[in-house]
C-alpha cells in the first residue's frame, strides 16, 4: 500500500535556525514526491518536486529536499528560516503517471519564532 | 498566470441540506480535483475529472456528487450535510504532470 508519514505534527524553530521537516513514504512503484506549502489564508503551493536523477532537489525560497530510496524518505531542509516561512507543509506522493491519485501526508505545522 | 476561484469562501448549512460548492479555473487545465481537508487528517480526494463531462471517484466520494459541464468549472455537491460537520474543501487543477494549482478553499460549517 502507498502511504506518506510526516512524523512531526508541529515544529517550532527560531528565526535564522536551520530546518528539517521529515517525510517517509511507502510505495510499490516508482514514486514521484512533492512538498507543498499552505500559508495562512492561502491555497497550497508547490515548493519542489522529485521525479528522478539528482536526489537533492532545489525549490523556491531556499528550500531543498533529499530523496533517499534506501530510507524511503524525502526530507525537506532550509539552511536559515524566516518568520514568513511559518506555514503548514505537506509531503505528497504520486505514483508514476497516475494523475489524481496523490497521497498527502497529514502535514507539519512550522512555527518560526522571532 | 492563472487563478482558481472557489465560491463561496464560507458556507454555513443546516443538517440534511444539499450544498453546492463551485470552482472556476482559467489555466485551461484538463484535470480538476476536489479535496477535503480536515484538521489533523491531511487532504483526501473526493472527486476528480480529467476532461469535460468526465468524473472519477476518489477515496471519499460517498455523500458527494460532482459535475464538470465545462472545462473551466467543476462543482461539488454535499448531498446531505452532517450535523456539526466542519471542513475545508479545496479545488485544484493540473495539466496532468502532477503539479497541482489550488484554490483558497471553501470552509463549510453545518449547524
Amino acid at each position: 500500500a502507498q502511504s506518506v508519514t510526516q512524523p512531526d505534527a508541529r515544529v517550532t524553530v527560531s528565526e535564522g535556525a536551520s530546518l528539517q521537516l521529515r517525510c517517509k513514504y511507502s510505495s510499490s512503484g516508482t514514486p514521484y514526491l512533492f512538498w507543498y506549502v499552505q500559508y495562512p489564508r492561502q491555497g497550497l503551493q508547490l515548493l519542489l518536486k522529485y521525479y528522478s536523477g539528482d536526489p537533492v532537489v532545489q525549490g523556491v525560497n531556499g528550500f531543498e529536499a533529499e530523496f533517499s530510496k534506501s530510507n524511503s524518505s524525502f526530507h525537506l531542509r532550509k539552511a536559515s528560516v524566516h518568520w514568513s516561512d511559518s506555514a503548514v507543509y505537506f509531503c505528497v506522493l504520486s505514483l508514476t503517471g497516475n494523475t489524481g491519485k496523490l497521497i498527502f501526508g497529514l502535514g507539519t505545522t512550522l512555527q518560526v519564532q522571532p | 498566470g492563472g487563478i482558481i476561484t472557489q465560491t463561496p469562501k464560507f458556507l454555513i448549512g443546516q443538517e440534511g441540506q444539499k450544498l453546492t460548492l463551485k470552482c472556476q479555473q482559467n489555466f485551461n487545465h484538463d484535470t480538476m480535483y476536489w479535496y477535503r481537508q480536515d484538521s489533523g487528517k491531511g487532504l483526501r480526494l473526493i472527486y476528480y475529472s480529467i476532461t469535460e463531462n468526465d468524473l472519477q471517484k476518489g477515496d471519499l466520494s460517498e455523500g458527494y456528487d460532482a459535475s464538470r459541464e465545462k472545462k473551466s468549472s467543476f462543482s461539488l455537491t454535499v448531498t446531505s450535510a452532517q450535523k456539526n460537520e466542519m471542513a475545508v474543501f479545496l479545488c485544484a487543477s493540473s495539466t496532468g504532470n502532477e503539479r497541482l494549482f489550488f484554490g483558497h478553499g471553501t470552509k463549510l460549517s453545518v449547524l
